[in-house]
Formats: C-alpha cells, structure tokens, sequence
C-alpha cells in the first residue's frame, strides 16, 4: 500500500465552482508535505509546501491545509478556471533522509 | 519557460534499440533526479545525482544506465528495453538532494514507446 494515497482519483467540475483534493498519508516523521501541479504534456510543478508545524498555506486561488494529528491534506481551488485542468500531486518528504513519498494524483477536469 | 530542458520530446525505440534520454538544467543547481511516470501510479524514484555523484539507485533494471558528466547536465542510456518500460521518464533538479524545504525542478518528460 502506498504510504500517500489521494482521492478522488479523477474529478470533474464547471468553471467556476470550488474543489477540494484530499491527500492521506502514513509516512511519519515527516518534514514537509508539498502540492505539486501537473499540466498535460508537462512536468509537475510547487504549488505549495508546509512544513510539519504548519496548517495552512496559500497561493492564489490554491489552498492547502494540513493536519499532523490525522494526517491528511486538502487542496482546496477557489473559482476554478479551465486552466486548472491538471493532475494534482500531494508529495511528503520523510525526515531525516529526504526520501520523497509520492501520491499517485487527482486528475481534475475543469469545463466550461 | 522551465529551467530544466529534456531531449526528445517523443521516442519511439525497438526492444533491440540503443538510445539516450538528456536533460540540462540552467538553474545552478547541485542535484539531478531521473523519474519514471506511468499512469495513474505515483512517480518512482530511479537515479539521484549530488555534485555529479551518484547517491542513490533504486534496484533500476541495468538497462538503463545514468550518466552526470556535470552538475548541468543528466543523460539516461537506454538498451535491450521492455514494452513494459514505455513511460514518461521525467528529469528534476533541486538546489541539494539534503535540502528538505528545496522543491523539486521538473523537465517536460519523454515520452516513451518500446516496440
């Protein structure tokens, strides 16, 4: 079982609506949990990065929150525009040896 | 414009071909990663280069073969593949593979087709 597990595998909205990508994972002790974004024919790119003692971080219409104690992540996207359409990848570094655990990604379609 | 460039884009190759994978990095940075994309699993961890040295390998088939001449630039030397290793094969960068808070710099990948 892999040690970052995302859901929901694939994901559909409209333009403009609000979503919410969940990220679970059992890798512990961690150092820093990131979002990475990944446009078709692309590679993945930081969307945000919170380190163990953090619970929130921004980045535009981009939220994502952490919770240590339950060990989840959420990336909440505000307003989507049809340039979200991407694969979302939550990414957990181990502490101590920066081993990066990676999840397997949200596809999110974004229609007009 | 990403600051980690790969060649070709696209690649078709023979079970019995020989080709190379690069990558080159303008981003003055120390560490260079090779990773395999294949759909729907998550990214998986092939060769990682510090300061041209190699400092992991994850039980890699010896088909495919690293090369770090310098910290600029990575090339993957691919032989004798298997239709099973046609992926995308994405190249990053991070300022030190030690740094925890340092993300990781992705390419545009290759796309891989063995025939």
């Amino acid at each position: 079982k892999n040690q970052v597990e995302q859901s929901p595998q694939s994901l559909i909205i409209l333009e403009g609506k609000n979503c919410t990508l969940q990220c679970n994972y059992t890798v512990s002790p961690f150092s820093n949990l990131r979002w990475y974004k990944q446009d078709t024919g692309r590679g993945p790119v930081s969307l945000t990065i919170m380190t163990f003692s953090e619970n929130t971080k921004s980045n535009g219409r981009y939220t994502a929150t952490l919770d240590a104690d339950t060990k989840q992540s959420s990336l909440h996207i505000t307003a989507s525009q049809l340039s979200d359409s991407a694969s979302y990848i939550c990414v957990v570094t181990v502490y101590n040896n920066n081993d990066m655990r990676f999840g397997a990604g949200t596809r999110l379609t974004v229609k007009p | 414009e990403t600051g980690v460039t790969q060649t070709p884009r696209h690649l078709v190759m023979g079970m019995t071909n020989k080709k190379s994978l690069k990558c080159e990095q303008h981003l003055g940075h120390n560490a260079m990663y090779w990773y395999k994309q294949s759909a729907k699993k998550p990214l998986e961890l092939m060769f990682v280069y510090s300061l041209e040295e190699r400092v992991e390998n994850n039980s890699v088939p010896s088909r495919f073969s690293p090369e770090c001449p310098n910290s600029s630039h990575l090339f993957l030397h691919l032989h004798t593949l298997q239709p099973e290793d046609s992926a995308l094969y994405l190249c990053a960068s991070s300022q030190d593979s030690g740094g925890n808070n340092s993300p990781l710099h992705f390419g545009n990948g290759t796309r891989l087709t063995v025939t």
